[in-house]
């Protein structure tokens, strides 16, 4: 099946900083779609990009389908940012290992 | 739209007993629902595929006499820890992708499962 790859495994930023978090994969993908896990464990539906550039918010999310790779930049980061963000390849998903997000203020 | 529930939030139980966790498409018929176990600090990892009216599809290594899995409804998948151990304490989750799947998987709050 489909692997999935997310860096960095960790980041800590301070509030107001921006980052990109990546996930490749090791096959093409027909769809892809990021969430952010939060304290509480629960799963939150950022983007369904399969290809393309989204935008919401502070948030946007650009899928590179031919070169199998997926980026998620956060801009202006706040401690509510905080958590788990995986990217995940569907058919059946498949997530990557997440990278944990601590933003301190 | 896309909401979907699962309950309970969280509970404990005693080994050898049988626990059932409910996941209800509010809003939505779910032809497929998906199952999913985390463990602490870990990626989530997929236990088996809930189809409505038939059987469900398990992942190698999940067996399915211990995680019986029910898709009675297009609204409705149940999954039972039957014998519980304490080895099967964990946070399940579950998915659900309406049809056509144009906006992605959406997934329940998780249930934190303890067996003590």
């Amino acid at each position: 099946g489909i692997q999935v790859e997310q860096s960095p495994p960790d980041l800590i930023l301070q509030e107001g900083a921006n980052s990109t978090l990546r996930c490749n994969f090791s096959d093409s993908v027909n769809n892809l779609q990021w969430f952010h896990q939060n304290p509480w464990g629960q799963l939150i539906n950022l983007f369904y990009i399969p290809s393309g550039t989204k935008q919401n918010g502070r948030l946007s999310a650009t899928t590179v389908a031919t070169e199998r790779y997926s980026l998620l930049y956060i801009s202006s980061s706040q401690t509510t940012d905080s958590g788990v963000y995986f990217c995940a390849s569907y058919g059946k998903l498949t997530f990557g290992q997440g990278t944990i997000l601590t933003v301190h203020p | 739209g896309a909401v979907v529930s699962q309950h309970p939030s969280r509970v404990i139980c005693k080994s050898g007993t049988s626990v059932k966790i409910e996941c209800r498409s509010l809003d939505f018929q779910a032809t497929t629902m998906f199952w999913y176990r985390q463990f602490p600090k870990q990626s989530l990892m997929l236990m088996a595929t809930s189809n409505e009216g038939s059987k469900a599809t398990y992942e190698q290594g999940v067996e399915k006499d211990k995680f019986l899995i029910n898709h009675a409804s297009l609204t409705l998948s149940t999954l039972t820890v039957t014998s519980a151990h304490p080895e099967d304490s964990s946070f399940y989750i579950c998915s659900a992708s309406s049809v056509p799947a144009n906006y992605g998987y959406t997934f329940g709050s998780g249930t934190r499962l303890t067996v003590v």
